[in-house]
């Protein structure tokens, strides 16, 4: 099946430092990717939509210039945490739709942020 | 928009059944999935069911989907230890847009 990776799996990070997750499709491409925070013992909250030549969409309470989105191609988005700090200690997930039509969702295998 | 709810807890013994259950309130979704997550990983699709069906089997998995009462329920036969894990209900409406998940439920199996 479709496969979707996370680069890295885990981070350890200082306070005040910026962490690039990486989350790519590795044999198809998603024009759409979307990026999912998920804090310990909670259901994943959707955080943005990376869209592939345009600019990501946002959710409500997320701040945008904090987390940076960057769909850079068809198989490829990053999402930057740009001066992180211990509260945006989380499990990162992304996850691609395989095709407009079929819409099964593939997520990557996460990513975990640990902010000293 | 979509809202989910599940249980937050389930603890079955091996070899019992178990049935994850779920409600959501928007009929116009497509898809309704099942997903588990194993501690410190990714979510792993276990299985998803067509909105025009009403039951779904896949092995040790059995899907049954009521769409009159928007309830949707997992049920794992003979359940292992291998199977605890939090499982998420997921459903989306418009295709390729993000799914909406319940809060999960951990499942917890008792040896």
């Amino acid at each position: 099946g479709a496969v979707v990776s996370q680069h890295p799996s885990r981070v350890i990070c200082k306070s005040g430092t910026s962490v690039k997750i990486e989350c790519r499709s590795l044999d198809f491409q998603a024009t759409t990717m979307f990026w999912y925070r998920q804090f310990p013992k909670q259901s994943l909250m959707l955080m943005a939509t990376s869209n592939e030549g345009s600019k990501a969409t946002y959710e409500q309470g997320v701040e945008k210039d904090k987390f940076l989105i960057n769909h850079a191609s068809l198989t490829l988005s990053t999402l930057t945490v740009t001066s992180a700090h211990p509260e945006d200690s989380s499990f990162y997930i992304c996850s691609a739709p395989r095709d407009y039509s079929y819409n099964e969702q593939f997520f990557g295998p996460g990513t975990r942020l640990t902010v000293l | 928009g979509e809202d989910v709810e599940q249980s937050l807890f389930l603890s079955v013994r091996e070899g019992d059944s178990s049935v994850i259950n779920c409600t959501y309130t928007d009929s116009s979704s497509t898809y309704l999935y099942w997903y588990k997550q194993e501690p410190g990983a990714g979510l792993q699709l276990l299985t998803y069911i067509f909105s025009n069906m009403d039951m779904k089997q896949d092995q040790r998995l059995t899907v049954l989907l009521n769409k009159k009462d928007k309830h949707l329920s997992l049920r794992i036969a003979d359940t292992q230890t291998g199977d605890s894990a939090i499982y998420f209900c997921a459903g989306e409406a418009p295709p390729n847009t993000p799914l909406v998940f319940g809060k999960g439920t951990r499942l917890s199996v008792i040896a």
